[in-house]
């Protein structure tokens, strides 16, 4: 079935470090890939999304290129800040009763730190 | 901005009691969904609800119950709570079906049993 893999489950850095925190995914669909971050106590929230092949997508300094020849989506800053401390979810879209209804596959989560 | 309301915020009960949970969202999106993040912050979908269209997660025990009065609205009912049941209940809703549509959050009810 499908599955998001994401390795890191805790990642500290220094702020001004540039980032990248790792997504596989499996599926035997044509992947839809999100990226959403989740601040403390506050709601999930959508950070970049794509389904283009070898096409990088960015918000809000952020970036993340879907490859599907290696099934990755990873996620990218060149330098973080202090705000960026969040729990990052890499997630892929349902697709497994032929129509996705908006559901997701989330992964486990990397809770990024970033310190001063 | 937050358009998708949960209450409550918290609630504390005993194994064995019946709760409900509250979601309105004033996105005049058509899909609506309750995910669940347990205390590792794993986030899986529970149930999801389009057009009168129910589809459930099948690992959803049976004690679970979605209430939907109209597109804006959809309630979690869990009939007779377990201490596994203790976690976090994001509702979200979406504008769309399709791949690539996103979804949006509520803060989400976080339940504890005792």
């Amino acid at each position: 079935g499908d599955s998001v893999t994401q390795t890191e489950g805790l990642v500290t850095l220094t702020k001004g470090l540039p980032v990248m925190l790792n997504c596989t995914y499996q599926t035997t669909y044509s992947p839809f890939l999100f990226w959403y971050v989740q601040h403390l106590n506050e709601a999930p929230k959508l950070l970049l999304k794509s389904s283009t092949d070898n096409k990088r997508t960015e918000h809000q300094g952020f970036y993340a290129t879907l490859h599907k020849s290696s099934s990755s989506f990873h996620l990218q800053k060149s330098s973080v800040q202090l705000s960026d401390s969040a729990l990052y979810f890499c997630a892929l879209s349902d697709l497994t009763r032929g129509s996705a209804l908006g559901r997701l596959h989330f992964g486990a989560g990397t809770q990024l730190i970033v310190i001063p | 901005e937050t358009a998708v309301f949960q209450t409550p915020n918290y609630h504390v009960t005993q194994v064995g009691n019946e709760v409900s949970f509250n979601c309105k969202q004033t996105l005049g999106h058509d899909t609506m969904y309750w995910y669940k993040q347990d205390s590792k912050k794993l986030l899986k979908i529970m149930f999801s609800y389009n057009n009168k269209q129910l589809i459930v997660n099948e690992t959803v025990p049976r004690r679970f119950s979605p209430q939907s009065s109209d597109k804006a609205h959809l309630n979690l009912r869990i009939k007779s709570v377990e201490p596994e049941d203790s976690a976090v209940y994001l509702c979200a809703s979406s504008p769309g079906t399709g791949g690539n549509t996103e979804v949006f959050f509520g803060k989400g009810t976080r339940l504890t049993v005792v």
